[in-house]
């Protein structure tokens, strides 16, 4: 089934750890997207990705960083994991930059300790 | 950068009636004003969208409507069912914009639709 898969669902964590979230998407879709949510925040965006090889940086990037080695996966990864980062961490894609339908995946839970 | 207000944070309705939801963007570039739906545990999914060369859109039960003067749309969902119990987010797309296009969404509103 086509579509875009996180890993993992969820996860806890001790503060001071390295942690990479996975995002795998099969529908060739160029721009990718990392957005947490919090409870009365909505969704915050963390880094994009507008085709493979660039990045950029979103609304709250302190903290985080990404890569876009190729078209199909775009990690996220936590240096060092703080508890202010415990929030469900959504990835998205969409065809193109602008007005298209984003694609999210099921998300993943992220618990720091 | 675009901000986006979204109204009520929570509503309830009695099934069958109409729910309304309102949000406000502030940049005039943006033309592109998609709805998710977000049930729990899942990850939001489009249910309607409505760009800027147009005012109103319908999709059976759902509608949505832009104001591009005042800078508001809303989400109209008649006869609502249980299953429409959901958290809704809006939000908006510039043309151009240094993030990507990366869409600016509204804090949510968490529908609740009582039998």
């Amino acid at each position: 089934i086509a579509g875009i898969t996180q890993a993992p669902t969820s996860q806890i964590l001790a503060a001071g750890r390295r942690m990479t979230l996975r995002c795998t998407q099969d529908m060739r879709h160029n721009a990718m997207y990392w957005y947490r949510q919090d409870l009365g925040l909505g969704l915050r965006l963390i880094h994009y990705s507008n085709t493979a090889g660039t990045t950029g940086k979103g609304e709250v990037p302190d903290g985080y960083s990404v890569s876009r080695a190729n078209t199909d996966d775009f990690p996220l990864t936590l240096a060092s994991a703080v508890p202010s980062q415990t929030s469900v961490y959504f990835c998205a894609s969409t065809p193109r930059q602008g007005d298209t339908e984003a694609f999210f995946g099921q998300g993943t839970r992220l618990t720091v300790v | 950068g675009e901000n986006v207000e979204q109204h009520p944070s929570t509503l309830s309705v009695q099934e069958g009636d109409s729910a309304v939801i309102k949000c406000t963007y502030s940049d005039s570039a943006s033309n592109y004003f998609p709805w998710y739906k977000q049930e729990l545990g899942k990850g939001p999914q489009l249910i309607i969208d409505i760009r800027s060369n147009v005012g109103e859109k319908k999709d059976q039960r759902i509608a949505v409507t832009l104001n591009k003067t005042a800078k508001h749309f809303s989400l109209h969902i008649t006869e609502t069912q249980p299953e429409d119990s959901a958290v809704y987010f809006c939000a908006a797309s510039p043309l151009f914009s240094n993030s990507g296009y990366a869409l600016n969404f509204g804090k949510g509103t968490s529908l609740l639709v009582t039998p």
